[in-house]
Protein backbone atom coordinates (compact mmCIF):
# COMPACT_ATOMS: atom_id res chain seq x y z
CA UNK A 1 0.00 0.00 0.00
CA UNK A 2 1.32 3.23 -0.54
CA UNK A 3 2.27 5.24 1.84
CA UNK A 4 2.88 9.11 1.60
CA UNK A 5 4.22 11.02 4.55
CA UNK A 6 4.51 14.57 5.84
CA UNK A 7 6.42 16.11 8.61
CA UNK A 8 6.15 18.21 10.44
CA UNK A 9 2.04 18.00 10.53
CA UNK A 10 2.07 21.44 12.36
CA UNK A 11 4.46 24.41 12.14
CA UNK A 12 4.22 27.39 13.62
CA UNK A 13 6.34 30.03 12.36
CA UNK A 14 7.46 33.91 12.47
CA UNK A 15 7.03 36.22 9.64
CA UNK A 16 10.20 36.17 8.22
CA UNK A 17 11.81 32.82 8.51
CA UNK A 18 12.63 29.84 6.69
CA UNK A 19 11.82 26.79 7.46
CA UNK A 20 11.20 23.16 4.70
CA UNK A 21 7.75 20.85 4.79
CA UNK A 22 8.83 17.45 4.06
CA UNK A 23 6.97 14.69 1.83
CA UNK A 24 7.96 10.99 2.26
CA UNK A 25 6.55 8.28 -0.36
CA UNK A 26 6.60 4.50 -0.45
CA UNK A 27 6.34 4.10 -4.15
CA UNK A 28 9.06 4.41 -6.89
CA UNK A 29 7.13 7.48 -8.29
CA UNK A 30 8.59 9.98 -10.20
CA UNK A 31 5.46 12.18 -9.87
CA UNK A 32 4.80 14.76 -6.61
CA UNK A 33 2.77 17.24 -6.25
CA UNK A 34 2.17 20.06 -3.68
CA UNK A 35 -1.42 21.75 -3.17
CA UNK A 36 -2.85 24.33 -0.58
CA UNK A 37 -6.16 24.23 0.96
CA UNK A 38 -7.27 27.62 3.12
CA UNK A 39 -9.75 26.52 5.52
CA UNK A 40 -13.17 25.30 4.54
CA UNK A 41 -11.87 26.03 0.89
CA UNK A 42 -10.88 23.47 -1.91
CA UNK A 43 -7.38 22.45 -2.73
CA UNK A 44 -5.06 24.84 -4.76
CA UNK A 45 -2.25 23.25 -6.92
CA UNK A 46 0.72 24.56 -6.75
CA UNK A 47 3.64 22.51 -8.14
CA UNK A 48 3.87 19.58 -10.23
CA UNK A 49 7.05 17.78 -10.04
CA UNK A 50 7.20 14.89 -13.03
CA UNK A 51 11.31 13.96 -12.98
CA UNK A 52 14.10 13.51 -10.51
CA UNK A 53 15.73 16.45 -9.50
CA UNK A 54 12.97 18.58 -10.57
CA UNK A 55 13.13 21.99 -9.06
CA UNK A 56 10.21 25.05 -9.31
CA UNK A 57 9.40 27.72 -6.99
CA UNK A 58 6.62 30.29 -7.43
CA UNK A 59 7.32 33.55 -5.03
CA UNK A 60 8.18 32.37 -1.29
CA UNK A 61 8.08 28.45 -2.00
CA UNK A 62 10.12 26.24 -3.71
CA UNK A 63 9.50 22.47 -4.38
CA UNK A 64 12.19 19.90 -5.16
CA UNK A 65 11.59 15.50 -6.01
CA UNK A 66 14.62 13.63 -5.20
CA UNK A 67 12.89 10.47 -6.58
CA UNK A 68 16.25 7.75 -5.33
CA UNK A 69 15.42 9.35 -2.14
CA UNK A 70 11.11 8.94 -2.61
CA UNK A 71 11.42 12.69 -1.20
CA UNK A 72 10.04 15.74 -1.33
CA UNK A 73 10.57 19.23 -0.06
CA UNK A 74 8.55 22.39 -0.03
CA UNK A 75 10.69 25.22 1.20
CA UNK A 76 9.60 28.45 2.69
CA UNK A 77 11.38 31.91 2.57
CA UNK A 78 10.91 34.11 4.54
CA UNK A 79 7.40 33.53 5.50
CA UNK A 80 4.42 36.01 5.27
CA UNK A 81 0.94 35.91 6.59
CA UNK A 82 -0.73 34.98 3.49
CA UNK A 83 0.99 31.85 3.44
CA UNK A 84 -0.53 30.31 6.74
CA UNK A 85 -3.07 27.59 5.22
CA UNK A 86 -2.47 23.41 5.07
CA UNK A 87 -0.03 22.30 2.48
CA UNK A 88 -0.51 18.84 0.95
CA UNK A 89 2.06 16.44 -1.24
CA UNK A 90 0.34 13.92 -3.30
CA UNK A 91 1.78 10.94 -5.19
CA UNK A 92 0.62 8.93 -7.94
CA UNK A 93 -0.93 5.88 -6.86
CA UNK A 94 -0.44 3.82 -10.54
CA UNK A 95 2.40 6.05 -11.89
CA UNK A 96 0.87 6.55 -14.88
CA UNK A 97 -0.32 10.18 -14.20
CA UNK A 98 -3.80 8.69 -12.60
CA UNK A 99 -4.85 8.70 -9.00
CA UNK A 100 -3.14 10.84 -6.19
CA UNK A 101 -2.74 9.74 -2.81
CA UNK A 102 -2.16 12.59 -0.17
CA UNK A 103 -0.42 12.87 2.48
CA UNK A 104 -2.11 14.32 6.13
CA UNK A 105 -1.20 17.68 5.18
CA UNK A 106 1.27 20.31 6.79
CA UNK A 107 -0.61 22.92 8.35
CA UNK A 108 1.26 26.47 8.46
CA UNK A 109 0.95 29.01 11.08
CA UNK A 110 2.63 32.41 10.06
CA UNK A 111 2.53 35.31 12.80
CA UNK A 112 4.16 38.49 13.03
CA UNK B 1 -13.65 28.23 -18.37
CA UNK B 2 -15.63 26.88 -15.58
CA UNK B 3 -14.33 24.54 -12.94
CA UNK B 4 -15.66 21.14 -11.25
CA UNK B 5 -18.74 22.10 -9.81
CA UNK B 6 -20.01 20.50 -7.07
CA UNK B 7 -23.67 20.30 -6.00
CA UNK B 8 -25.00 20.90 -3.18
CA UNK B 9 -22.45 22.58 -1.53
CA UNK B 10 -24.10 22.08 2.10
CA UNK B 11 -26.42 18.91 3.18
CA UNK B 12 -27.70 18.16 6.50
CA UNK B 13 -30.01 15.28 6.64
CA UNK B 14 -31.26 12.44 8.98
CA UNK B 15 -29.51 8.99 9.76
CA UNK B 16 -30.51 6.42 7.36
CA UNK B 17 -31.67 9.13 4.46
CA UNK B 18 -30.61 9.32 1.03
CA UNK B 19 -27.84 11.74 -0.31
CA UNK B 20 -26.82 12.15 -3.61
CA UNK B 21 -23.85 14.42 -4.35
CA UNK B 22 -23.27 15.70 -7.64
CA UNK B 23 -20.46 16.94 -10.11
CA UNK B 24 -19.59 18.25 -13.38
CA UNK B 25 -15.85 18.10 -14.56
CA UNK B 26 -13.77 20.35 -16.46
CA UNK B 27 -15.19 20.63 -20.40
CA UNK B 28 -12.71 18.18 -22.11
CA UNK B 29 -11.07 16.11 -18.91
CA UNK B 30 -11.82 12.63 -19.22
CA UNK B 31 -11.16 11.50 -15.61
CA UNK B 32 -12.86 12.13 -12.68
CA UNK B 33 -12.28 11.43 -8.85
CA UNK B 34 -14.19 11.50 -5.68
CA UNK B 35 -12.24 12.24 -2.08
CA UNK B 36 -13.17 12.14 0.85
CA UNK B 37 -12.12 14.77 3.86
CA UNK B 38 -12.17 14.46 7.32
CA UNK B 39 -9.72 15.56 10.32
CA UNK B 40 -9.48 12.07 11.24
CA UNK B 41 -8.58 10.31 7.93
CA UNK B 42 -7.71 13.68 5.58
CA UNK B 43 -8.22 13.21 2.29
CA UNK B 44 -9.28 9.68 1.00
CA UNK B 45 -9.80 8.42 -2.43
CA UNK B 46 -12.68 6.93 -2.68
CA UNK B 47 -13.19 6.24 -6.65
CA UNK B 48 -12.24 7.07 -9.77
CA UNK B 49 -13.36 6.95 -13.67
CA UNK B 50 -11.48 6.92 -16.91
CA UNK B 51 -13.41 7.59 -19.87
CA UNK B 52 -16.75 7.27 -18.15
CA UNK B 53 -15.59 3.79 -16.83
CA UNK B 54 -14.59 2.71 -13.39
CA UNK B 55 -11.13 2.30 -12.97
CA UNK B 56 -10.73 1.82 -8.88
CA UNK B 57 -13.66 1.52 -6.06
CA UNK B 58 -11.23 0.21 -3.66
CA UNK B 59 -11.74 3.13 -1.70
CA UNK B 60 -15.40 2.81 -1.67
CA UNK B 61 -16.21 2.47 2.33
CA UNK B 62 -18.45 -0.20 2.10
CA UNK B 63 -21.46 -1.10 -0.10
CA UNK B 64 -24.33 1.89 0.99
CA UNK B 65 -22.03 3.85 -1.21
CA UNK B 66 -22.29 3.91 -5.06
CA UNK B 67 -20.94 6.17 -7.74
CA UNK B 68 -21.46 6.26 -11.19
CA UNK B 69 -21.08 8.34 -14.37
CA UNK B 70 -23.80 8.78 -16.91
CA UNK B 71 -22.01 10.83 -19.52
CA UNK B 72 -18.59 12.15 -20.16
CA UNK B 73 -18.90 15.42 -18.52
CA UNK B 74 -21.37 14.35 -15.25
CA UNK B 75 -21.02 12.59 -11.93
CA UNK B 76 -22.86 11.28 -8.89
CA UNK B 77 -21.93 9.57 -5.26
CA UNK B 78 -24.89 8.37 -3.83
CA UNK B 79 -25.10 7.42 0.22
CA UNK B 80 -27.96 5.27 1.40
CA UNK B 81 -28.58 4.70 4.08
CA UNK B 82 -26.74 7.75 5.34
CA UNK B 83 -25.13 7.43 8.70
CA UNK B 84 -23.18 9.92 10.95
CA UNK B 85 -19.91 8.84 10.36
CA UNK B 86 -20.28 9.75 6.65
CA UNK B 87 -20.34 13.26 7.78
CA UNK B 88 -17.38 14.68 5.75
CA UNK B 89 -16.53 17.16 2.83
CA UNK B 90 -16.57 15.01 -0.60
CA UNK B 91 -14.48 16.58 -3.41
CA UNK B 92 -14.61 15.76 -6.74
CA UNK B 93 -11.42 16.45 -9.43
CA UNK B 94 -11.19 16.03 -12.70
CA UNK B 95 -7.80 15.62 -14.78
CA UNK B 96 -7.21 14.70 -18.30
CA UNK B 97 -5.40 11.65 -18.75
CA UNK B 98 -1.99 10.96 -20.01
CA UNK B 99 -1.11 14.61 -19.20
CA UNK B 100 0.73 15.76 -16.06
CA UNK B 101 -2.02 14.02 -13.96
CA UNK B 102 -2.36 17.36 -11.85
CA UNK B 103 -5.91 16.98 -10.54
CA UNK B 104 -8.51 20.44 -10.32
CA UNK B 105 -10.36 20.38 -7.54
CA UNK B 106 -14.26 21.45 -7.23
CA UNK B 107 -15.47 23.50 -4.30
CA UNK B 108 -16.48 20.35 -2.29
CA UNK B 109 -19.92 19.30 -0.73
CA UNK B 110 -20.19 19.42 3.18
CA UNK B 111 -22.09 16.69 4.17
CA UNK B 112 -23.71 16.58 7.98
CA UNK B 113 -25.39 13.28 8.82
CA UNK B 114 -27.99 13.86 12.42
Amino acid sequence: ELKVEQNPLFLSMQEGKNYTIYCNYSTTSDRLYWYRQDPGKSLESLFVLLSNGAVKQEGRLMASLDTKARLSTLHITAAVHDLSATYFCAVDRYQAGTALIFGKGTTLSVSS
Amino acid sequence: DAGVIQSPRHEVTEMGQEVTLRCKLISGHNSLFWYRQTMMRGLELLIYFNNNVPIDDSGMPEDRFSAKMPNASFSTLKIQPSEPRDSAVYFCASSLQGQTGELFFGEGSRLTVL
